[in-house]
């Protein structure tokens, strides 16, 4: 049973880049598509980005200028990077796997807050 | 861009009951790629449903999805008391997007 564990530090300033690390147990990262998605504390959930081990990868047009994902096959991590945060970027954030379109594991979740 | 629109936002119902989520999107998609999404507080969300009407891995058949085209339901045929939480409909056509979401709490 694939197992998913996001990391990464819980308060991040303004302007400054949010840094997330999923790291993956019982699976195997050529194995499926590999996404974050985050949820603003009391709304609906939305999709950032998806990679492939192959570089294959998607991002959210409204996301996109600031976003990056990376496998790091060596350590069976994903990252995530965010740029030029804002308190609107203030969310947990999950990744999870995506094949045939859909979400089938997550992660618990990580609540990153965007203040000075 | 595909909208979905979930109705109705907050459906109060007792255990029991028969729940009616709706989804609808803003042009048809591909059933294929219609899903439904079951998050309790505190939990990230599991996948019920997928290809519109498959149950994923565990889900007990008291769950269904059906529609095409623009219009999908997700049907909880009897209310079980852990089934009360906020369900999501997703599509993945070029960039995958959830609709909104429909709370389901008890009444």
């Amino acid at each position: 049973q694939v197992q998913l564990q996001e990391s990464g530090p819980g308060l991040v300033k303004p302007s400054e880049t949010l840094s997330l690390t999923c790291t993956v147990s019982g699976g195997s990262i050529s194995s499926y598509y590999w996404s974050w998605i985050r949820q603003p504390p009391g709304r609906g959930l939305e999709w950032i980005g998806y990679i492939y081990y192959n570089g294959i990868m998607n991002y959210n047009s409204s996301l996109k200028s600031r976003v990056t994902i990376s496998v790091d096959m060596s350590k069976d991590q994903i990252s995530l990077r965010l740029s030029s945060v804002t308190a609107a970027d203030t969310a947990v954030y999950y990744c999870a796997t995506y094949y045939g379109g859909n979400f089938y594991h997550w992660g618990q979740g990580t609540l990153v807050t965007v203040s000075s | 861009e595909i909208v979905l629109t979930q109705s109705p936002g907050t459906l109060s119902l007792s255990p029991g009951e028969r729940a009616t989520l709706s989804c609808r999107a803003s042009q048809s998609v591909s059933s294929t790629y219609l899903a439904w999404y079951q998050q309790k507080p505190g939990q990230a969300p599991r996948l019920l449903i997928y290809g519109a009407s498959s149950r994923a891995t565990g889900i007990p058949d008291r769950f269904s999805g059906s529609g095409s085209g623009t219009d999908f339901t997700l049907t909880i045929s009897r209310l079980e008391p852990e089934d009360f939480a906020v369900y999501y409909c997703q599509q993945s056509g070029s960039s995958p997007i959830f609709g909104g979401g429909t709370k389901v709490e008890i009444k």
